[in-house]
C-alpha cells in the first residue's frame, strides 16, 4: 500500500477564516512533507517532518502552521491567508528523511477569497 | 543556488515514437534522481528513480544518468496518448529534493 490520503479535496476560505488540511499515511514512513504547487509550476517544499519533529521550514509565513500529532498524521493549519496562497497543497511521505522515494497524496486545492 | 533545469516544452511526439525528456542539475554532489509524471490537476506520480551512472529500464521507460555531465534523461518508448502529461525531474541533494519546472509532453494520435 503506497497511499497517502489528504482531506479535504477542495477548500474555499475567506481571509479571516481558520481551517486545517489533513494528511495521513499508513506505510510506516517516518518523514512527511508539505508542498505548495501553483498552476504550471513545480511543487515548492514548505515543511519537512522527520520522526514527528519539524526538521525543515522553508521560510514559510507564520499564517501556515504545521503539526504532526503522530507518525501517521500531518496537519497544516491555515489562518489569515491571502488570495495569493490559493494553490494545490500536496502532502508526501518517505521511508525516512533520507528516503529516496516520496509518495504524494492527491492534494487539497485551496481557494482563498 | 541549487538548480534543476528542464525544457518547458511542449514536446510533441507522434504516437508510437520515442519521447526523450532531458534534465540538467547544478549540484555535483547530488545523489539520487527521480522522474515524476503529473497529469493536469493531479498530484505527481513517481515513475522512475536512478542512482548510478548508466541506464535503468522499467517497461516502456528508461532513465539515463550521466553524473560527469550532470545530466539525466527519460526515454518513453512506444509513446501512447495516455503519456501526455507534465514530467518533473527531481534531484536529491543533502537534505531535500529539488524539482525542475517540468516538461509538458504531448503525444499526437
Amino acid at each position: 500500500d503506497t497511499e497517502v490520503t489528504q482531506t479535504p479535496k477542495h477548500l474555499v476560505m475567506g481571509m479571516t477564516n481558520k481551517k486545517s488540511l489533513k494528511c495521513e499515511q499508513h506505510m510506516g514512513h517516518r518523514a512527511m512533507y508539505w508542498y505548495k504547487q501553483k498552476a504550471k509550476k513545480p511543487p515548492e517544499l514548505m515543511f519537512v517532518y522527520s520522526y514527528e519533529k519539524l526538521s525543515i521550514n522553508e521560510s514559510v509565513p507564520s499564517r501556515f502552521s504545521p503539526e504532526c500529532p503522530n507518525s501517521s498524521l500531518l496537519n497544516l493549519h491555515l489562518h489569515a491567508l491571502q488570495p495569493e496562497d490559493s494553490a494545490l497543497y500536496l502532502c508526501a511521505s518517505s521511508q525516512d528523511p533520507l528516503g529516496e522515494t516520496q509518495y504524494f497524496g492527491p492534494g487539497t486545492r485551496l481557494l482563498v477569497l | 543556488q541549487k538548480e534543476v533545469e528542464q525544457n518547458s516544452g511542449p514536446l510533441s511526439v507522434p504516437e508510437g515514437a520515442i519521447a526523450s525528456l532531458n534534465c540538467t542539475y547544478s549540484d555535483r554532489g547530488s545523489q539520487s534522481f527521480f522522474w515524476y509524471r503529473q497529469y493536469s490537476g493531479k498530484s505527481p506520480e513517481l515513475i522512475m528513480f536512478i542512482y548510478s551512472n548508466g541506464d535503468k529500464e522499467d517497461g516502456r521507460f528508461t532513465a539515463q544518468l550521466n553524473k560527469a555531465s550532470q545530466y539525466v534523461s527519460l526515454l518513453i518508448r512506444d509513446s501512447q496518448p495516455s503519456d501526455s502529461a507534465t514530467y518533473l525531474c527531481a534531484v536529491r541533494g543533502d537534505d531535500k529534493i529539488i524539482f525542475g519546472k517540468g516538461t509538458r509532453l504531448h503525444i499526437l494520435p
